[in-house]
């Protein structure tokens, strides 16, 4: 059973348009979480990292929020850009930080 | 620059014959990481080596094997290649096991298997 689970599985969004991915986890003990994106064809890429005493974390248009007591996170893309389609990944790591757990993606479609 | 480098970025090989996938890196970090990835799933950790310590996930098929001859290099064998195991092929390296150190993932490799 996955404990990372992402919504939603895919997205279409005009260029401009802000939208928010949501990533809800089982992992415990929790250590960090990630935001990763990954191009088709290409590897991921790290956007955020967060511990368990952060609950919001920014990287140009990208901001991640973190609850750790609901064990949700969110990924807001502010100001879409044609650049940004891709698939977001989340990324939850447990206590000994080597057990990294996947959630499937979010494919985002930005549109001009 | 490019910071963890797979080759070849696509490979073809025949049903049951043995194929390589290779990857190095240029940041000299402790910790080599081989994931499967198909289509629209997550990445899938196969196994992981902490400078040389060996760590194989525990449903990872015997058919894939791996070796890491200094820090640099790290190679995926995969045995006997069935059509099952057509995937990406992701490397990633990470400097050590803190809390803030993030993953580095290379392109990867894209594998068909005919």
């Amino acid at each position: 059973k996955n404990q990372v689970e992402q919504s939603p599985q895919s997205l279409i969004i005009l260029e401009g348009k802000n939208c928010t991915l949501q990533c809800n986890y089982t992992v415990s003990p929790f250590s960090n979480l990630r935001w990763y994106k990954q191009d088709t064809g290409r590897g991921p890429v790290s956007l955020t990292i967060m511990t368990f005493s952060e609950n919001t974390k920014s990287n140009g248009r990208y901001t991640a929020t973190l609850d750790a007591d609901t064990k949700q996170s969110s990924l807001h893309i502010t100001a879409s850009q044609l650049s940004d389609s891709a698939s977001y990944i989340c990324v939850v790591s447990a206590d000994n930080n080597n057990d990294m757990r996947f959630g499937a993606g979010t494919r985002l479609t930005v549109k001009p | 620059d490019a910071m963890v480098i797979q080759n070849p970025r696509y490979q073809v090989t025949q049903f049951g014959k043995p194929v390589t996938l290779s990857c190095s890196q240029t940041l000299n970090h402790n910790v080599m990481y081989w994931y499967q990835q198909k289509s629209s799933q997550a990445p899938k950790l196969l196994f992981h080596y902490y400078d040389k310590d060996f760590n194989n996930e525990a449903d990872t098929p015997d058919n894939f094997q791996s070796r890491r001859p200094n820090t640099s290099f790290c190679f995926l064998d995969i045995r006997s290649p069935g059509l099952g195991d057509a995937a990406m092929y992701l490397c990633a390296t990470r400097r050590g096991p803190g809390v803030q150190e993030t993953q580095y993932f290379g392109p990867g490799t894209r594998l068909l298997v005919l």
